[in-house]
């Protein structure tokens, strides 16, 4: 069965720093992969996602992540993060060629200092 | 993308009472997922609901529990029964697009006490 690692539970950075959230996942097929925020209170909203083709994916406000099949990772980054990004963060992964129901990672957790 | 509204965004509920959460597509959709979200923790998928047909759960979760009901393509709701403080969590209703991913509701954050 597919597995997510997001190793970091907590990650703190400082408004305008570079930003990169770390996924592993464990699965032998290709597979699909998407990175969700949550705000607090918020439902999830889906930021990318992988399915096929260029390994680097660019998102909405500003994220990307790449997929590396070597290292079995697909990391979010930001080159400057602003105090709005400070959320929730899950890496989750799906099954290709049935159905594809996104398994979660635990989740990493955003501060932003100002 | 689809827009998912689901009824009530909170509650707090009585220790042995139900609780029945609502979940409207604005498109017509063919699967839709009701996800928990307990305290601190990732989201875990409890179970997949297609129209016309019985629901599918997932490992550890079961009907008696959860019953879910799926009258059309665009609205499916999952009870709650039975609650105790365990049940404590955020209820996350979802929804497949082809090409797109998952869209998800806000939430029902409940609270058994």
């Amino acid at each position: 069965a597919q597995s997510v690692t997001q190793p970091d539970i907590h990650i703190t950075v400082s408004e305008g720093a570079s930003l990169e959230l770390r996924c592993n996942y464990s699965y032998g097929a290709t597979p699909y992969l998407f990175w969700y925020v949550q705000s607090p209170g918020q439902g999830l909203q889906l930021l990318l996602k992988y399915f096929s083709g260029d390994t680097l994916v660019q998102g909405i406000k500003g994220f990307e992540a790449e997929f590396k099949r070597s290292q079995s990772s697909f990391n979010l980054r930001k080159p400057s993060v602003h105090w709005s990004d400070a959320a929730e963060y899950f890496c989750a992964v799906g099954e290709e060629g049935g159905s594809y129901i996104p398994t979660f990672g635990r989740g990493t957790s955003l501060i932003v200092h100002p | 993308s689809a827009v998912i509204s689901q009824k009530p965004s909170r509650d707090i509920c009585q220790r042995g009472t139900s609780l029945t959460i609502q979940c409207q597509v604005d498109s017509q959709v063919t699967m839709m997922f009701w996800y928990r979200q307990q305290p601190g923790q990732s989201l875990t998928l409890i179970a997949t609901a297609n129209q016309g047909s019985e629901a599918t759960y997932e490992s550890g979760f079961v009907i008696d529990k959860f019953p879910i009901s799926r009258p059309n393509l665009t609205f499916s709701t999952l009870t709650v029964s039975n609650m105790s403080p365990e049940d404590s969590s955020i209820y996350l209703c979802s929804v497949e697009e082809q090409g797109s991913g998952y869209t998800f509701g806000s939430g029902t954050r409940l609270t058994v006490v």
